[in-house]
């Protein structure tokens, strides 16, 4: 398996555009984390699924921001409209059953920069 | 709520021991975390220590934990250049993902 692949691995963006990242999560597994990384805020759990379903988005920082997980291949996370304080590395994590921490994998993140 | 400090910078020459220090407020905290972050990669997963341990040994790593002072270290024997990284430690209530407090990273550097 090729671990968990996140894409793109860099973006861009002006404000008050819609970004969208993207997560392929390892084949099996049936957590799927997202967390932002910056530098005041260090590591922070966004969202997380448990097989397709949004168990805890309380991390979520406000509603410009949705996550989705259509199948169990897949999740997104949206953000509508980007503002420049949005800028993060955004990593997705996947996990087998019982979200285990030590079972976790993380990808190597999406690095946003909103301008 | 849950916070979990480490000092930003720590540099040393390549072969010397490396210890990175970390203090957390949760006494309830169960499992505690050291987590490694190469240049453009994810985090990957050192090692981790159960509360009710003082150390843990895996290989050139060394882990030592002071619950009573709430305070956890990093100890990376032969220092090699490779090991130059961002480390995280993190704690949690249980092993649960959803749980994890990480604290803001040491940046590794080693000097040949």
């Amino acid at each position: 398996d090729a671990g968990v692949i996140q894409s793109p691995r860099h973006e861009v963006t002006e404000m008050g555009q819609e970004v969208t990242l993207r997560c392929k999560p390892i084949s099996g597994h049936d957590y799927l984390f997202w967390y932002r990384q910056t530098m005041m805020r260090g590591l922070e759990l966004l969202i997380y699924f448990n097989n397709n379903v949004p168990i805890d988005d309380s991390g979520m920082p406000e509603d410009r921001f949705s996550a989705k997980m259509p199948n169990a291949s897949f999740s997104t996370l949206k953000i509508q409209p980007s503002e420049p304080r949005d800028s993060a590395v955004y990593f997705c994590a996947s996990s087998p059953n019982r979200a285990l921490v030590t079972e976790a994998f993380f990808g190597q993140g999406t690095r946003l920069t909103v301008v | 709520g849950e916070d979990v400090e480490q000092s930003l910078f720590l540099s040393v020459r390549e072969g010397d021991s490396s210890v990175i220090n970390c203090t957390y407020t949760d006494s309830s905290s169960t499992y505690l975390y050291w987590y490694k972050q190469e240049p453009g990669a994810g985090l990957q997963l050192l090692t981790y220590i159960f509360s009710n341990m003082d150390m843990k040994q895996d290989q050139r790593l060394t882990v030592l934990l002071n619950k009573k002072d709430k305070h956890l270290s990093l100890r990376i024997a032969d220092t090699q250049t490779g090991d130059s990284a961002i480390y995280f430690c993190a704690e949690g209530l249980n092993n649960a993902g959803n749980m994890l407090t990480f604290g803001g990273g040491t940046r590794l550097m080693v000097k040949p």
